[in-house]
């Protein structure tokens, strides 16, 4: 079965560094999200992508976050300065298209900034 | 905004029991309600998921029932098993051109005993 994969599965970085988390969605997915979870709250919107730009984006998203789909696999969330506060898990999700509303969510990557 | 709002945090069943998981919106625009689970270390996976035009809907031993005019909607486990003792969110989104951004609710811990 075709999953969404994401790469680190941990990321350990100092505060003001930048960070690069990777993700793999399903390969005939046209729609892409990230969401965050902070431990022990509920997940949230980050942001959406489709068609190389951006869709939609939360107040979280701000400068700092940036994302990319360089090529025709993978899609990157990039923080560019890092806060205590980004320490979450991160998710990313896929979805087939336009008027197919199930989405996949990724395995997560934990970020701890120290 | 909360726009989804889910309780109980947290709830204990006997294997057998059923957990009834309940969850309630704002935005009369939203026509998605899925809900997901969550093991921990993992990302959430799609349970079940409704539609306004139905009330009900039933997928093995997971009933959703919806509730239009109060909004609300809720989360039955029939027969919950050990194996079910997981985190439930619901979620919603709305139809739109391009994306369906997920609004989840807060979680519920289930835990069900043997």
């Amino acid at each position: 079965e075709p999953e969404v994969t994401q790469t680190p599965s941990h990321q350990v970085t100092q505060m003001g560094q930048e960070v690069i988390l990777r993700c793999v969605p399903i390969s005939n997915h046209l729609y892409f999200y990230w969401y965050r979870q902070i431990l022990g709250q509920k997940v949230e919107f980050l942001v959406s992508f489709y068609n190389n730009e951006i869709s939609e984006k939360s107040e979280i998203f701000d400068d700092q976050f940036s994302v990319e789909r360089p090529d025709g696999s993978n899609f990157t969330l990039k923080i560019r300065s890092t806060k205590l506060e980004d320490s979450a898990m991160y998710f990313c999700a896929s979805s087939e298209g336009r008027f197919t509303d199930t989405q996949y969510f990724g395995p997560g990557t934990r970020l701890t900034v120290l | 905004q909360q726009q989804v709002k889910q309780s109980p945090q947290s709830l204990i069943v006997q294997k057998g029991g059923i957990p009834i998981i309940n969850c309630a919106y704002e935005n009369t625009a939203f026509d998605y309600f899925p809900w997901y689970q969550q093991f921990p270390g993992k990302g959430p996976a799609l349970l079940i998921a409704i539609r306004p035009d139905v009330s009900e809907k039933k997928e093995g031993r997971f009933t959703i029932s919806f509730n239009k005019s109060a909004k609300q909607f809720s989360l039955h486990i029939m027969d919950s098993q050990p194996g079910d003792s997981a985190t439930y969110f619901c979620a919603a989104s709305k139809g739109g051109l391009r994306d369906y951004k997920l609004s989840f609710g807060a979680g519920t811990t289930v835990t069900v005993r043997a």
